[in-house]
C-alpha cells in the first residue's frame, strides 16, 4: 500500500469555478500535511500546511482534513489559469526522523 | 543568500564519471532530504539526514552516495551511473514536523 494516495487526473475545471484535489494516506501516525504545487520543470512549493482536524483557509485555498478518514484535501475557489500545475500532497511522520512522503500528484488544468 | 540552494542547475556526465550533487540551505533547519524525481513519475525519497545523521536509505543503489557534513550542507556522490538514472534531483530541508522546502532541483543526463 502507498504512503500516500493521489487521483492522477488530470483533472480541468473552468476559470472561476472550484477546483477540489483529494489525498488519503495510509499510515495513522502521520503528524503534519502539506499541499504544494509544482509547475513543469520547477521544484515543488509550499501552498498549504495542516496539523489538525478541520478546515484551514488562506486566501483562495482551504485546507482540510479528517484524520479518522485519513483524508486530506485542497479546495482551490475562483481558480485562475496561472493555478494549473501539478498539486503534490505530502505526509511527514517527524517523529521516526522527519520523514516526508509524496503523492504522485494530481495535474490541474483551469481553462479560461 | 536564503532558502535551498543546489549546484550545479544541470549536469550531463557519463557512465564511467564520478560527480557530486551539492546542497546548502540557510533556513537553520535540522533535516535534509534528497529526492528523485523522473519524468511522469512521482516524487522518490532517497535519504534523509535528521540532525546529521542519516535516518532513511530508501533502498537506493549504491552507486548513490550521500555526505552530510553538518547541518548546512548536503551531497550526492555519484558514479558508474546508468541513463535510467537520469532525473531532476532534488534537495529538500525541513524543521521537525514543519515543511519541507525544496532547492531547484539538479537535472541530470547520464549518457
Amino acid at each position: 500500500q502507498k504512503e500516500v494516495e493521489q487521483n492522477s487526473g488530470p483533472l480541468s475545471v473552468p476559470e472561476g469555478a472550484i477546483a477540489s484535489l483529494n489525498c488519503t494516506y495510509s499510515d495513522r501516525g502521520s503528524q503534519s500535511f502539506f499541499w504544494y504545487r509544482q509547475y513543469s520543470g520547477k521544484s515543488p512549493e509550499l501552498i498549504m500546511f495542516i496539523y489538525s482536524n478541520g478546515d484551514k483557509e488562506d486566501g483562495r485555498f482551504t485546507a482540510q482534513l479528517n484524520k479518522a478518514s485519513q483524508y486530506v484535501s485542497l479546495l482551490i475557489r475562483d481558480s485562475q489559469p496561472s493555478d494549473s500545475a501539478t498539486y503534490l500532497c505530502a505526509v511527514n511522520r517527524w517523529y521516526t526522523g522527519n520523514q516526508f512522503y509524496f503523492g504522485t500528484g494530481t495535474s490541474l488544468t483551469v481553462i479560461p | 543568500e536564503t532558502g535551498v540552494t543546489q549546484t550545479p542547475r544541470h549536469l550531463v556526465m557519463g557512465m564511467t564519471n564520478k560527480k557530486s550533487l551539492k546542497c546548502e540551505q540557510h533556513l537553520g533547519h535540522n533535516a535534509m532530504y534528497w529526492y528523485k524525481q523522473s519524468a511522469k513519475k512521482p516524487l522518490e525519497l532517497m535519504f534523509v539526514y535528521s540532525l546529521e545523521e542519516r535516518v532513511e536509505n530508501n533502498s537506493v543503489p549504491s552507486r548513490f552516495s550521500p555526505e552530510c557534513p553538518n547541518s548546512s550542507h548536503l551531497f550526492l556522490h555519484l558514479h558508474t551511473l546508468q541513463p535510467e538514472d537520469s532525473a531532476l534531483y532534488l534537495c529538500a530541508s525541513s524543521q521537525e514536523g514543519g515543511e519541507a522546502f525544496f532547492g531547484q532541483g539538479t537535472r541530470l543526463t547520464v549518457v
